[in-house]
């Protein structure tokens, strides 16, 4: 079956350090990737997404590039702010899925002054 | 201009009473879904509806029964609460049909449901 991996949290930085969290997948077919942002008390919301190999997405400064080769959607920001402060969730959406989405376990960012 | 909106925000009801979610979403989606958040954060889908059809339906009990009265709407019934109920419970929406995997999910604000 599908699945994702993310390290686990809690991530903890100081502000403007650079940040990197892992995510590798396994899936059939040619999933698309996706990174969601849970700020406290609130939704998910979509951050950035890929649905080929080698696409990267981006939004607000967040980064992450699409490896087949190694099944991997690593997101990254080279400066984070105290406002990035929230859970990050990796996740796909595989052909013939049935259009649901799979989460990796989600992790806490705490960025501090 | 809320795209996905789900209520109540809060839930607090006792052991073996039964309640209801209500979403909607005014985005003009053909799938909803259901998601249960437990408290460690992680994300599990429990049903799936592509044009008021079920089409997922994971793994949870039977006191649970989705209902879909159009394609916009997707609310969660919810018989004879136990305490591992407790949890958050997100509603989400997205375009597509069955097979086609590039499009995002929308997600609401999410319903606490606590059961004492």
């Amino acid at each position: 079956g599908n699945s994702v991996t993310q390290m686990e949290g809690p991530v903890t930085l100081s502000e403007e350090a650079f940040l990197t969290i892992n995510c590798t997948y396994t899936a059939t077919g040619y999933p698309s990737l996706f990174w969601y942002v849970q700020y406290p008390g609130e939704g998910l919301q979509l951050l950035l997404k890929a649905t080929k190999a080698d696409d990267k997405g981006s939004n607000k400064g967040f980064e992450a590039t699409y490896r087949k080769e190694t099944t991997s959607f690593h997101l990254e920001k080279g400066s984070v702010q105290v406002s990035d402060s929230a859970v990050y969730f990796c996740a796909l959406r595989a052909t013939g899925g049935g259009n649901k989405l799979t989460f990796g376990t989600g992790t806490q960012l705490k960025v501090e002054l | 201009d809320t795209a996905v909106s789900q209520t109540p925000k809060y839930l607090v009801t006792q052991m073996g009473n039964d309640k209801s979610i209500k979403c909607e979403q005014n985005l003009g989606h053909d799938t909803m879904y259901w998601y249960k958040q437990d408290s460690k954060k992680f994300l599990k889908i429990m049903f799936s509806y592509n044009n008021k059809e079920l089409i997922i339906n994971e793994t949870v009990p039977n006191r649970f029964s989705p209902k879909s009265p159009d394609k916009a709407h997707l609310n969660l019934h919810i018989n004879s609460l136990e305490l591992g109920d407790s949890a958050v419970y997100f509603c989400a929406s997205s375009q597509g049909d069955r097979e086609r995997a590039n499009t995002e999910a929308f997600f609401g604000q999410g319903t606490r449901l606590t059961v004492v």
